[in-house]
């Protein structure tokens, strides 16, 4: 079956420093790829969404390409500010789209200290 | 507009009670999914509803969980009786008719058994 992998975390930061959470996928066919976001307090929120092979994502200062040949979704962002700690998770759909059941990573916890 | 609500945002009961989640997705929203993470582990997909009907419910861990939609509006989720592995994070999400439409998830409802 479909499954998402996470890297392990949890990641502290000082602001301002670069990011990368990476993102490596299973899956059967060729599913849309997303990262969404928990703020404390919050319900998840879509952050960024790639549907097809090389296409980027992009939201907030954040980016992820969708690579097929490394089967990879990678989250970066170049300065990361406190307001960005957060939980993350990586997730597919099992259909093109996002109108189907997702399959989610295990998250990551982003913390950003001043 | 108001998002996606659950209720309630806690619960602690005991092994063999019962306990009801409810979810009220975003008006207009066809689609209503619920989620479970348990502590530490990825989000897992329960089940999707189209609106009164169940579109898929091949994550329901067994039938101790039972879900509904009666017309179509707000869900319910009894799980009868709990045990002590049913603890964790229930997430309701919804979405418009059309697939590529995003998922918008609730807060999600912190369920404790002891």
């Amino acid at each position: 079956g479909n499954s998402v992998t996470q890297m392990e975390g949890p990641v502290t930061l000082s602001e301002e420093a670069f990011l990368t959470i990476n993102c490596t996928y299973t899956a059967t066919g060729y599913p849309s790829l997303f990262w969404y976001v928990q703020y404390p307090g919050e319900g998840l929120q879509l952050l960024l969404k790639a549907t097809k092979a090389d296409d980027k994502g992009s939201n907030k200062g954040f980016e992820a390409t969708y690579r097929k040949e490394t089967t990879s979704f990678h989250l970066e962002k170049g300065s990361v500010q406190v307001s960005d700690s957060a939980v993350y998770f990586c997730a597919l759909s099992d259909l093109p789209g996002a109108n189907s059941k997702l399959t989610f990573g295990k998250g990551i916890t982003l913390s950003v200290r001043p | 507009e108001a998002g996606v609500t659950q209720f309630p945002s806690h619960s602690v009961i005991e092994k063999g009670q019962t306990v009801t989640l409810r979810c009220d997705p975003i008006s207009g929203h066809d689609n209503l999914y619920w989620y479970r993470r348990v502590m530490g582990k990825e989000i897992k997909f329960l089940l999707h509803f189209v609106k009164e009907s169940k579109q898929d419910e091949s994550g329901m861990p067994n039938n101790r969980f039972l879900a509904e939609r009666t017309g179509g509006t707000y869900s319910t989720l009894k799980v009868q009786p709990a045990e002590l592995e049913d603890s964790g994070v229930y997430f309701c999400a919804s979405s418009q008719e059309h697939a590529y439409n995003e998922q918008f998830f609730g807060p999600g409802t912190r369920l404790t058994v002891l």
